[in-house]
Order: structure tokens, then C-alpha cells, then sequence
């Protein structure tokens, strides 16, 4: 079973601030995601990377940046946080990136951005 | 773009009742979409409930089932009897090829699903 974790569950910042979410995966998947979730809406996709080193911009990659470092770890960075950001993100990661690959999520970071 | 409705946010059952979480879809590729349906118990991630790769197919799981209804767009999910314990948010969601070989993911809301005794 493919586990993802995901620090810190809860962070709580002011408008300015500047936040690294971070994320593992223990499964030696290639593929890593990050999603954010607003009510009434479905996870959107802010950036992946199919590889350490590697990343790919997703559909709403304003105001965040992500690194991955190494094939478990993918961080994503809000330089300057902004009330808009508040959201629950998760984390997730897959094998392929192929259409009927499962997708493997982290328990989720909620983002509060006073 | 493609894009998942799901229409109803909450959703809420007496046990033993039956259910059903609608989901509808739109698609953009030449070919049909994969099709899934994740769930998310409380203070845990997204999993993987079931998943039908071809159009008019059904899958099952847990008690679970939908059909892959390519002419209505639809993938609605059902349970003939519902437990306290599967309450929990239900994604719909498919994946499409956008070019060759790159494919994307696209979610739908979410819906709550409430159990009661």
C-alpha cells in the first residue's frame, strides 16, 4: 500500500507570509501532485513533477512554486501568502502517469491565510 | 475543457436505505475517458473506491457500483444498502488524454455523504 504523508496538517499565517508544505511518498511512485480544495469545487491541480528535479505546471500555479528534491519529496512554496490561498491541500502521487493510473493522496494540510 | 459534475454537495441516508451519488461528465478527447470513484474518510486522504476504464462496463467495490454510461455521460455511483460507516466525501473523477502521451486528471466537488441511524 502506497503511503503519502503530508506536514504540517494545520498551518495558520498572515497575508505576506511565506509557507512550505511539504509532502512524502515511501512507494518509489514517479509521479507527485499537488491539489488544492475549495468548496463547490473540485481538486485542481497547482503543479507535478514526474521525477526528482522535475516539475510541471499545472492549471492554477499562480503564487505557488513546488520543488521536488528527491524521488519522496515534493514541497510547495507560497512566498507570499494571500487570503485566497486559504484552502485544504493535498498531496498525492502515482506510478504512471498514464490515464488509468491510480492516484495515491496524503491526508491533507489545511491552510488558513489571515 | 473537460470537466465532473456531481450535483448534490450533502447527501444524507438512514441506514439500511439505499443510495445513489450522481455524476456526469464532459469529456474533450477523441477517445472516452477512464472514470473513478475516490473516497475520503474523515481526517484521512482520497482512496481509490473503483475505477472503469471502458465505456459500458460497470465496476464494483465494498458494496459499491457504477456504470460507465458513455451515452449519458454519467457514472453515478450506488449502494443498495448503506452502513454508518461509509459515511464520507465521494469524488467522481476521469482522466483524458490531452496529447500524446499526457493524460489529466479532472475531479469533481465532492459529495457528503451522511448515514444516519
Amino acid at each position: 500500500e502506497a503511503a503519502v504523508t503530508q506536514s504540517p496538517r494545520n498551518k495558520v499565517t498572515v497575508t505576506g507570509g511565506n509557507v512550505t508544505l511539504s509532502c512524502r511518498q515511501t512507494n518509489s511512485h514517479n509521479y507527485m501532485y499537488w491539489y488544492r480544495q475549495d468548496t463547490g469545487h473540485g481538486l485542481r491541480l497547482i503543479h507535478y513533477s514526474y521525477g526528482a528535479g522535475n516539475l510541471q505546471i499545472g492549471d492554477v500555479p499562480d503564487g505557488y512554486k513546488a520543488t521536488r528534491t528527491t524521488q519522496e519529496d515534493f514541497f510547495l512554496l507560497l512566498e507570499l501568502a494571500s487570503p485566497s490561498q486559504t484552502s485544504l491541500y493535498f498531496c498525492a502521487s502515482s506510478p504512471t502517469g498514464g490515464a488509468r493510473g491510480t492516484q495515491y493522496f496524503g491526508p491533507g494540510t489545511r491552510l488558513l491565510v489571515l | 475543457g473537460d470537466s465532473v459534475t456531481q450535483t448534490e454537495g450533502q447527501v444524507t441516508v438512514s441506514e439500511s436505505k439505499s443510495l445513489i451519488i450522481n455524476c456526469t461528465y464532459s469529456a474533450t478527447s477523441i477517445g472516452y475517458p477512464n472514470l473513478f470513484w475516490y473516497v475520503r474518510y474523515p481526517g484521512e486522504g482520497l482512496q481509490l473506491l473503483l475505477k472503469v476504464i471502458t465505456a459500458g462496463q460497470k465496476g464494483s467495490s465494498r458494496g459499491f457500483e457504477a456504470t460507465y454510461n458513455k451515452e449519458a455521460t454519467s457514472f453515478h455511483l450506488q449502494k443498495a444498502s448503506v452502513q454508518e460507516s461509509d459515511s464520507a466525501v465521494y469524488y467522481c473523477a476521469l482522466s483524458d488524454r490531452v496529447n500524446t502521451g499526457n493524460y489529466k486528471y479532472v475531479f469533481g466537488a465532492g459529495t457528503r455523504l451522511k448515514v444516519i441511524a
